[in-house]
């Protein structure tokens, strides 16, 4: 079955950076285009950012351009989020998800998520 | 822009509930909603405004086409007590609705 694993949250200070995994089973990584979502504490959810399958594309929201990277390694199955001059507004839970398109579109499995906490 | 509408609401079981999504320009159906229970993930239930995803029960429906949208639920049943939400794919960057939180009178 599908799984999706994210790791590497925790409490950092406003500026300061954070990498996030997401390590992927249960089906053929390497074909399928991933996001990234979050979730502030009690509020909607926000779309982060995308990779297509080879990682040659890749689509930010603006709150997050210039700041945060997505990035894949095909051979270890496992998204990552290179996250740079953390805000506190940053702070929520994000999760990876599966696309089963070739563009970004939408998601049809997601991890249960990692806590980011931006914070003095 | 997503913007749904009521952001809750509560209905007895059995109820006909219906959301609504509205965006800021014509999305021309690339249109998605999902299902999300407290501290859980979120569930994919409609693609392309109206495609009923694998598995999801038939209680659900969506209509629209253009900028406004509709999620419905036919027959509302306890277990759907959950938030919903929109999700426009025409373009990235891809954006939510606000959600919709359904609740049992």
């Amino acid at each position: 079955q599908v799984q999706l694993v994210e790791s590497g949250g925790g409490v950092v200070q406003p500026g300061r950076s954070l990498r996030l995994s997401c390590a992927a089973s249960g089906f053929t990584f390497n074909t399928y285009g991933m996001h990234w979502v979050r979730q502030a504490p009690g509020k909607g959810l926000e779309w982060v950012t995308f990779i297509s399958y080879d990682g040659r594309k890749k689509y930010f929201a603006d709150s997050v351009k210039g700041r945060f990277n997505i990035s894949r390694d095909n051979s270890k199955s496992t998204l990552y989020l290179q996250m740079d001059s953390l805000r506190d507004e940053d702070t929520a839970i994000y999760f990876c998800a599966r696309d089963p398109n070739s563009q970004p579109y939408y998601f049809d499995y997601g991890g249960r998520g990692t806590r980011v906490t931006v914070s003095s | 822009q997503m913007t749904q509408s009521p952001s809750s609401l509560s209905a007895s079981v059995g109820d006909r509930v219906t959301i609504t999504c509205r965006a800021s320009q014509d999305i021309r159906k690339y249109l998605a909603w999902y299902q999300q229970k407290p501290g859980k993930v979120p569930k994919l239930l409609i693609v392309a405004a109206s495609t009923l995803e694998s598995g999801v029960t038939s209680r659900f429906s969506g209509s629209g086409s253009g900028t406004d949208y509709i999620l419905t639920i036919s027959s509302l049943q306890p277990e759907d007590v959950a938030t919903y939400y929109c999700q426009q794919y025409k373009s990235a960057p891809l954006s939510f609705g606000g959600g919709t939180k359904v609740e049992i009178k």
